[in-house]
C-alpha cells in the first residue's frame, strides 16, 4: 500500500508566474483534498475532488483550479501567483467523497515560495 | 460555519509527565473532531478523533474528552514521550450542510515540547 506523494517537496517562483503542484493519492484512494497552510497558521480547505469531479471547495479565488486524472491523482494550479501564496501546499486522499475525511492521509506537502 | 480555536501556540511539558492540549468551538451543531499531529517536513496524521454522542474516547496513551456545554475539547497525553513533540492540530468538518466535501477546519495548532 502506498502513501500519499507530493511533487515537488520545494518550489520557489516569480510573482505573476503560474504553478502546477501535483499529488498522488493512497492506493484505492479516490478522494483527494488541497490545503493551504500559511506560517503560523493551520491547513486551510482549498477544494476538494471526488471522481475526477471538485465537489467541494472553500474560500480561495478561481485562480486556484485543480484537476483529477482517472487514476485519482491530482494537480493544483495557481494562475497569477502573490507573494501571499507562499505556503505549504498539503495534499490529503481519503476514500468516500463527502465522508467525513476520518481517515484522510496526508502527503508531506509542497513548500512554495513566492518571490 | 465552523471555527476552531487553540488558544496556546507552545506548550512545555517535562517528560513522563501528561500533556494537556486545548480547543474550543464556536458552533454546536458540529458532531465530530480530530486531532492530529504534524512533524516538521511532513503532513499532518490522524491520531484520534471523538464524536459529540460521547464524552470522551481512549486511545492508548491518547484520550480526548469533549464538554459540550463550554463547546471546548482537550487532548490528553499520558505519559508524555519525546517522540511527542510536534504540533497538534484540532480540527472539525467545515460545514454540517456540505459534510466532508467541504474540507476540515483547522485551528492554529500548539507546539508541544517534551523536555527530558
Amino acid at each position: 500500500e502506498t502513501g500519499v506523494t507530493q511533487s515537488p517537496t520545494h518550489l520557489i517562483k516569480t510573482r505573476g508566474q503560474q504553478v502546477t503542484l501535483r499529488c498522488s493519492s493512497q492506493s484505492g484512494h479516490n478522494t483527494v483534498s488541497w490545503y493551504q497552510q500559511a506560517l503560523g497558521q493551520g491547513p486551510q480547505f482549498i477544494f476538494q475532488y471526488y471522481r475526477e469531479e471538485e465537489n467541494g471547495r472553500g474560500n480561495f479565488p478561481p485562480r486556484f483550479s485543480g484537476l483529477q486524472f482517472p487514476n485519482y491523482s491530482s494537480e493544483l494550479n495557481v494562475n497569477a501567483l502573490e507573494l501571499d501564496d507562499s505556503a505549504l501546499y498539503l495534499c490529503a486522499s481519503s476514500l468516500g467523497g463527502g465522508a467525513l475525511n476520518t481517515e484522510a492521509f496526508f502527503g508531506q506537502g509542497t513548500r512554495l515560495t513566492v518571490v | 460555519d465552523q471555527q476552531v480555536k487553540q488558544n496556546s501556540p507552545s506548550l512545555s511539558v517535562q517528560e513522563g509527565r501528561i500533556s494537556i492540549l486545548n480547543c474550543d468551538y464556536t458552533n454546536s451543531m458540529f458532531d465530530y473532531f480530530l486531532w492530529y499531529k504534524k512533524y516538521p517536513a511532513e503532513g499532518p496524521t490522524f491520531l484520534i478523533s471523538i464524536s459529540s454522542i460521547k464524552d470522551k474516547n481512549e486511545d492508548g496513551r491518547f484520550t480526548v474528552f469533549l464538554n459540550k456545554s463550554a463547546k471546548h475539547l482537550s487532548l490528553h497525553i499520558v505519559p508524555s514521550q519525546p517522540g511527542d513533540s510536534a504540533v497538534y492540530f484540532c480540527a472539525s468538518p467545515s460545514s454540517v450542510s456540505g459534510g466532508g466535501a467541504d474540507g476540515l477546519t483547522f485551528g492554529k495548532g500548539t507546539h508541544l515540547i517534551i523536555q527530558p
